[in-house]
């Protein structure tokens, strides 16, 4: 039983690339959430998923896109990455919206 | 608005030594309760959550004061493998039915020393 993985650990990117950050769970949860944490801030909601084929924005979602095809798979994309974009990147996934959420590894992103 | 707020710390604290950390949130009508840990370059995890009569868990003590809105965590006996950043997690009453629910805290840096 893994949990969330996330998918890749480490990425560099420059100004203006593009990218896809890979979430998967495999507790059969509906609820998906990706986070990113910066230093001082906190986490920060993104985008989350209430179930396969529905997504919502959070707190910070401009400069993001994220789709749930399947319910266990939660991706988030960078069109057009920014230095802003720096942070490490969170997933999580709860069987209900006021779970427990369970964090995958994280994947720390530099964009220079 | 700070929704919940805590102490960033830190708490230096010696092994053995009792430690309290505090979290307020600003909603009177939050239901949901919890603490998080998260070690240094590390996903956040559940330590435990918070229910209205208080809890315990081993070492770890979590009670809630509804009337002045703020949560505690007490940690009995540190140990060097307690050094961490602990986050206060509240829900959101304010969303409707399957929006997002949960608010994080910056959390609470503790390191025990030897």
């Amino acid at each position: 039983n893994a949990g969330v993985t996330q998918t890749p650990k480490f990425r560099v990117l420059k100004t203006g690339q593009s990218m896809t950050l890979l979430c998967a769970q495999d507790m059969n949860h509906e609820y998906m959430y990706w986070y990113r944490q910066d230093p001082g801030m906190g986490l920060r909601l993104i985008h989350y998923s209430v179930g396969e084929g529905t997504t919502a924005k959070g707190e910070v979602p401009d400069g993001y896109n994220v789709s749930r095809l399947k319910k266990q798979n939660f991706l988030l994309g960078l069109e057009s990455a920014a230095p802003s974009q720096t942070s490490v990147y969170f997933c999580a996934s709860s069987a209900d919206r006021t779970d427990t959420q369970y964090f995958g590894p994280g994947t720390r992103l530099t964009v220079l | 608005r700070k929704e919940v707020e805590q102490d960033p710390g830190p708490f230096n604290v010696p092994e053995g030594a009792t430690v309290a950390f505090n979290c307020t949130y600003s909603n009177s009508a939050s239901q949901s309760f919890f603490w998080y840990r998260q070690d240094c370059r590390k996903e956040p995890k559940l330590l435990m959550s918070v229910y209205s009569s208080g809890n315990e868990d081993g070492r770890f003590t979590a009670q809630l004061n509804r009337a002045s809105q703020y949560i505690s965590l007490l940690i009995r006996d540190s140990k060097l493998s307690d050094s961490a950043t602990y986050l206060c997690v509240v829900n959101d009453p304010r969303a409707g039915a399957g929006s997002y629910q949960l608010t994080f805290g910056k959390g609470t840096k503790l390191s025990v020393i030897p």
